[in-house]
């Protein structure tokens, strides 16, 4: 069965700092990915998804993602990362016709 | 305003009781679901559905139930079986379940029994 593993469970970052957060998943086959947020209070929403055509996907808010499939890996990047970020971010995997695999999700805070 | 409603947004139960989560989805999908998110867990998928009339077990559907009897309704239950029924229960739909469709989500319901 597929498995997705978010290496980070809280990162800690200054303001205008630069962002990587890890997603690996262990199914070798195609793969769809996405990325889910979860901002304090609200529903979560997509970031970003990859399902074809060129591996690096940007989403909303400056965030991007590079799918590097011989690394079974999905990271997720942003260059610059602002106080509003703060959230909880989730790694998803969709593989064949059963529903998306969620890894355990990184909490990301960023202070001023 | 299209999108997905769950209530309530807090709920209160005793052990030993059933209870029953709405989630109402008026963007007209074909595929809910229902997740479970405890801290440091993510999201584990109790229950799923394609279609009307039909659903499939997730990955932790002991102690669940749900019914798909229209479109728009994708009701859980949580029932007196399940060991540790405190949680916080999303409930999401989207276009298909295959095919790269991006899932949205309710607000939640924060369960507790006590």
């Amino acid at each position: 069965a597929q498995s997705v593993s978010q290496h980070n469970h809280h990162v800690i970052l200054s303001e205008a700092a630069s962002l990587e957060l890890g997603c690996n998943y262990s199914y070798g086959g195609t793969v769809n990915l996405f990325w889910y947020v979860q901002y304090p209070g609200q529903h979560l929403q997509l970031l970003l998804k990859y399902f074809s055509g060129d591996p690096l996907v940007k989403g909303i808010k400056g965030f991007e993602a590079e799918f590097i499939k011989s690394k079974f890996s999905f990271n997720l990047r942003k260059p610059s990362v602002q106080w509003s970020d703060t959230a909880e971010y989730f790694c998803a995997v969709e593989s064949g016709n059963t529903p998306l695999v969620f890894g355990k999700g990184t909490r990301l805070s960023v202070i001023a | 305003d299209g999108g997905i409603t769950q209530s309530p947004k807090y709920l209160f139960r005793k052990e030993g009781q059933n209870v029953t989560l709405s989630c109402e989805q008026n963007l007209n999908h074909d595929a809910m679901y229902w997740y479970r998110q405890d801290p440091g867990q993510g999201l584990r998928l109790i229950y799923y559905s394609q279609i009307v009339n039909d659903f499939q077990k997730g990955d932790i559907a002991e102690g669940y139930s749900v019914s798909r009897e229209k479109k728009e309704s994708f009701p859980l239950t949580v029932t007196s079986a399940q060991k540790n029924p405190t949680a916080f229960y999303l409930c999401a739909s989207s276009l298909g379940l295959a095919g790269a469709y991006e899932q949205y989500f309710g607000p939640g319901t924060r369960l507790t029994v006590t």
